[in-house]
């Protein structure tokens, strides 16, 4: 069974950084693309940044660029998101997602259950 | 930046009626959309890929069609585990891989 679970959510101050995690089980996850996708409370989903299997390419929204930093550690069949100058319009629950198989297969199926960061002074 | 747009934004169905929800593409997409079902408190779930292409376990109820700029999901009986927000979503031009707003499907 493929399986994702993130940590390392939490709450912090604008401006703190936080690193999530998604552990990933149930496939062979270093030819797997992974992304990131958040939901801000009562909102829809957008999507935050993308790696590819190998892990030479990464792909970021505007929203997050400069400040977010995705890699993967494929010994470890994980995936980060280190987040930097947290700001209040970050905060969401924050889902990994494995992409379809393939290229150009970028649709997500499964997704974790999910992280909670809450960006608040 | 490819803007998807779906409609209606809430749908209020009786159970065992049909539900159609449509989602706009700002600029043509080919078939490379995705549809997800999310219920309170859970993360999504992939229900169409291709546009048409029922992912594993989905049930034949929920169909998918469309190419270009236009889409419909459709539930053809709606049970009572099928009211949730859907979300459609598009890979062709990328990044960002962008979402539509959400149709919530609500009992009537």
């Amino acid at each position: 069974e493929v399986q994702l679970l993130e940590s390392g959510g939490g709450l912090v101050q604008p401006g703190e950084s936080l690193r999530l995690s998604c552990a990933a089980s149930g496939f062979t996850f270093s030819n797997s693309a992974m992304s990131w996708v958040r939901q801000a409370p009562g909102k829809g989903l957008e999507w935050v940044s993308a790696n590819g299997g190998s892990g030479g390419s990464t792909y970021y929204a505007d929203s997050v660029k400069g400040r977010f930093t995705i890699s993967r550690d494929n010994s470890k069949n994980t995936v980060y998101l280190q987040m930097k100058s947290l700001r209040a319009e970050d905060t969401a629950v924050y889902y990994c997602a494995k992409h379809g198989y393939g290229s150009g297969n970028n649709w997500f199926d499964p997704w974790g259950q999910g992280t909670l960061v809450t960006v608040s002074s | 930046e490819v803007v998807m747009t779906q409609s209606p934004a809430t749908l209020s169905v009786s159970p065992g009626e049909r539900a159609t929800l449509s989602c706009r593409a700002s600029q043509s997409i080919s078939s490379d959309l995705a549809w997800y079902q999310q219920k309170p408190g859970q993360a999504p779930r992939l229900l169409i890929y291709g546009a048409s292409t029922r992912a594993t376990g989905i049930p034949a109820r929920f169909s998918g069609s469309g190419s270009g700029t236009e889409f419909t999901l459709t539930i053809s009986s709606l049970q009572s585990e099928d009211f949730a927000v859907y979300y459609c979503q598009q890979y062709d031009s990328w990044p960002p891989l962008t979402f539509g707003g959400g149709t919530k499907v609500e009992i009537k």
